[in-house]
């Protein structure tokens, strides 16, 4: 079984310009998550979907970030314009029954 | 506030040596328990996870659990470690179904030869 897939890794920009970062969770998973993790932090959730509707949206920063989930699979997740502070680790996650979420590799923003 | 503490920040320890790492929570009626595990340059990996049921808990890699209700707690074990163990481990908890995930701060498990 496929895990989740992150792209891109890495990303290095400067501060006030925008950015996107893309995730394809496993498979039939109806439910997907983004994380924060900041350095020395543990995760902390910015938004959960369930197929494509929003369920919980309560910590993300609404004026600078965005999040769309297309057609109940992949899902995008966009800052613009970017501060100094966004800079972290950027998790998604899925899950499909029961508590279990799996984790992508992460992409690193580092924000100059 | 739902919470979860992580008491050490950094768990440096020999080889084949025992280790516990603490996680307290807030005390809540239900409460469902885990513990990731993240290497460098890597996602999380859930070890174990405490839902119901007896309150010792085993996952992989030979670390277990102890749910505690009456001290909020839900401390992580393994008896002998090795190189490979070291990582940052994270505690975290769901208050009540259908809650979200909330994550401690993390402890860095660093085993030494």
């Amino acid at each position: 079984e496929a895990g989740v897939a992150q792209s891109p890794r890495y990303k290095i920009i400067e501060k006030r310009q925008s950015v996107a970062f893309w995730c394809n969770p496993i498979s039939g998973h109806a439910t997907l998550y983004w994380y924060q993790q900041i350095l020395g932090q543990g995760p902390k959730l910015l938004i959960q979907f369930q197929n494509n509707g929003v369920v919980d949206d309560s910590q993300l920063p609404k004026d600078r970030f965005s999040a769309e989930r297309l057609k109940g699979v992949d899902s995008t997740l966009k800052i613009q314009p970017a501060k100094l502070e966004d800079s972290a680790v950027y998790l998604c996650a899925s899950s499909s029954q029961g508590y279990e979420q799996f984790f992508g590799p992460g992409t690193r923003l580092t924000v100059l | 506030a739902q919470s979860v503490t992580q008491l050490d920040s950094q768990v440096p320890v020999f080889e084949e040596a025992p280790v516990e790492l603490r996680c307290n929570y807030s005390s809540s009626v239900s409460v469902y328990l885990f513990w990731y595990v993240q290497y460098p340059n890597q996602g999380l990996q859930l070890l174990l996870k405490y839902l119901s049921g007896s309150t010792l808990v085993k996952g992989i890699n030979g670390f277990e659990a102890e749910f505690n209700k009456s001290q909020t707690s839900f401390h992580l074990r393994k008896p002998s470690v090795h190189i490979s163990d070291t990582a940052e481990y994270f505690c975290a908890v769901i208050y009540n179904q259908g809650g979200k995930l909330i994550f401690g701060q993390g402890t860095e498990l660093s085993v030494k030869p």
